[in-house]
């Protein structure tokens, strides 16, 4: 959906720098979830966050990852010194409220950054 | 353990003609909703069907068809009428209730012919 804008959609670094992948949610949307795509596989859950908490970064690795949602401006998820494995397509999603299992619960996802790690 | 299967790795298909693509799922949340998305070469992630566990009937949305069998926990989409630009990646993927994360398939590659 052209509403969640993520940014840039392509990202070259060189091992060892940083990648600083930003998403903006729709308007009014204050959850944002972030995914990884390896090449040749489905989304995997990364992180969740509502304005300026973490609520699960369970899916996140435990080092090098971080990400923040602040109270103004994007998301942004930073991986520090990064790796050639870190290669992989970053998308973004936002909802309005917490996901609920009945009635428009489609997730709404950004056109996802492209990392490529040389 | 996988919560989501897509067997099928890729398929050819003629245009104009139909195309079913598997997926099935595993839960034990008698509650839950399953979608399909859509994955063009540009890569960007289409929304394309949604159906939750107690929709009494399947869902669709234009060309596209769910087939819901709950007791055999499948839930296989349907493209009628092919076309060229239906060429893409299918993702099909669950979310269980009160929870926010989506579990995705590994997704089937259509190929849509002339």
């Amino acid at each position: 959906n052209a509403g969640v804008m993520q940014n840039p959609r392509h990202l070259v670094r060189r091992r060892g720098q940083e990648a600083r992948l930003r998403c903006s949610p729709m308007k009014g949307h204050s959850h944002v979830y972030w995914y990884r795509q390896l090449p040749e596989e489905g989304l995997k859950f990364m992180v969740y966050l509502q304005k300026e908490n973490i609520i699960d970064e369970s899916g996140m690795p435990k080092e090098r990852f971080s990400a923040e949602f602040p109270k103004e401006g994007p998301s942004i998820l930073r991986i520090q010194q990064v790796v050639r494995g870190d290669s992989a397509a970053y998308f973004c999603a936002s909802s309005f409220q917490k996901f609920r299992d009945r009635g428009n619960t489609e997730a709404f996802f950004g056109q996802g950054t492209r990392l490529t790690v040389v | 353990a996988q919560k989501i299967t897509q067997t099928q790795p890729g398929m050819f298909v003629q245009e104009k003609e139909a195309v079913t693509l598997d997926c099935t799922y595993d839960t034990s949340d008698p509650s839950y909703g399953l979608f399909w998305y859509k994955q063009p070469s540009s890569g960007e992630m289409i929304f394309l069907i949604y159906q939750g566990s107690y929709d009494q009937q399947n869902a669709t949305e234009g060309r596209y068809s769910l087939n819901f069998q709950k007791a055999r926990k499948s839930a296989n989409l349907v493209i009628s009428a092919s076309q060229l630009g239906d060429s893409a990646m299918y993702f099909c993927a669950m979310r269980e209730a009160n929870d926010y994360k989506l579990s995705f398939g590994a997704g089937t590659t259509v190929t849509v012919r002339a």
